[in-house]
C-alpha cells in the first residue's frame, strides 16, 4: 500500500529564503506526482506535475526534483515571499486515471 | 485549460435535509471524477470515485446511501449529502484528471458544509 509523507508538518521562514519541502513514498511504482497549494479554506492548485520518467520541473522560483528509486520528491521555492504561505500537498499517481494517494501537507508562513 | 468548476462554494443547512454540490469539467471530459472530504488541518480523504454512466466505486467506510454520487454527464458529477447530520459539516472537494496533462489532476474550489 501506497503511503506519503511530508516533511516538516510546518516552516516558517523569514520573507527572502529559500527552502525546501520534502515528500517521500514507500513504493516507487508510480505514473506522476503532483506538488499542490491549497490556501486556507479554498481548493487545490496543481504546482508542478513530474512525469516518472522526469528529474526535475520548474516554474518561475519552483522547482520540483523526483528520485523515483529513492522515493523521495522536494520542491524547491527560491526567494520565499509572504504570499507563498500556503499548505503545500503532494501526491502520487499509481497508474492513468487512478486515485491519488496525498501527503498529509506542510503549512509555510513566510513572514514579511 | 482543465477547469474545475464547484458549487456552491459554501452552503449551510438544517439537520436532516439534503444538499446536492456540483462538479463541472469546463473545457474537457471527464469520464471520471473524484470526491474528497478534507477536515480541518486535515489532508484530502478520498470518498469516492465517480464514473460517468456507471455506478459510483465507494472508498471502505463511506456510506454509499449517505453520499449520493450521479455522473450522468461527461462533464458533470453531483454528490448529494443525504438527511445531513452535524458530523457531515466539513469541505468537500471534487477533481477530474486531463489525458492531456499527462494526468495531472485539476481540482474544484471546494464546498464548506455546515450542518446545523
Amino acid at each position: 500500500k501506497q503511503e506519503v509523507t511530508q516533511i516538516p508538518a510546518a516552516l516558517s521562514v523569514p520573507e527572502g529564503e529559500n527552502l525546501v519541502l520534502n515528500c517521500s513514498f514507500t513504493d516507487s511504482a508510480i505514473y506522476n506526482l503532483q506538488w499542490f497549494r491549497q490556501d486556507p479554506g479554498k481548493g487545490l492548485t496543481s504546482l508542478l506535475l513530474i512525469q516518472s520518467s522526469q528529474r526535475e520541473q520548474t516554474s518561475g522560483r519552483l522547482n520540483a526534483s523526483l528520485d523515483k528509486s529513492s522515493g523521495r520528491s522536494t520542491l524547491y521555492i527560491a526567494a520565499s515571499q509572504p504570499g507563498d504561505s500556503a499548505t503545500y500537498l503532494c501526491a502520487v499517481l499509481k497508474n492513468q486515471g487512478g486515485k491519488l494517494i496525498f501527503g498529509q501537507g506542510t503549512e509555510l508562513s513566510v513572514k514579511p | 485549460g482543465a477547469v474545475v468548476s464547484q458549487h456552491p462554494s459554501w452552503v449551510i443547512c438544517k439537520s436532516g435535509t439534503s444538499v446536492k454540490i456540483e462538479c463541472r469539467s469546463l473545457d474537457f471530459q471527464a469520464t471520471t471524477m473524484f470526491w474528497y472530504r478534507q477536515f480541518p488541518k486535515q489532508s484530502l480523504m478520498l470518498m469516492a470515485t465517480s464514473n460517468e454512466g456507471s455506478k459510483a466505486t465507494y472508498e471502505q467506510g463511506v456510506e454509499k446511501d449517505k453520499f449520493l454520487i450521479n455522473h450522468a454527464s461527461l462533464t458533470l458529477s453531483t454528490l448529494t449529502v443525504t438527511s445531513a447530520h452535524p458530523e457531515d459539516s466539513s469541505f468537500y472537494i471534487c477533481s477530474a484528471n486531463h489525458p492531456g496533462l499527462n494526468y495531472g489532476y485539476t481540482f474544484g474550489s471546494g464546498t464548506r458544509l455546515t450542518v446545523v
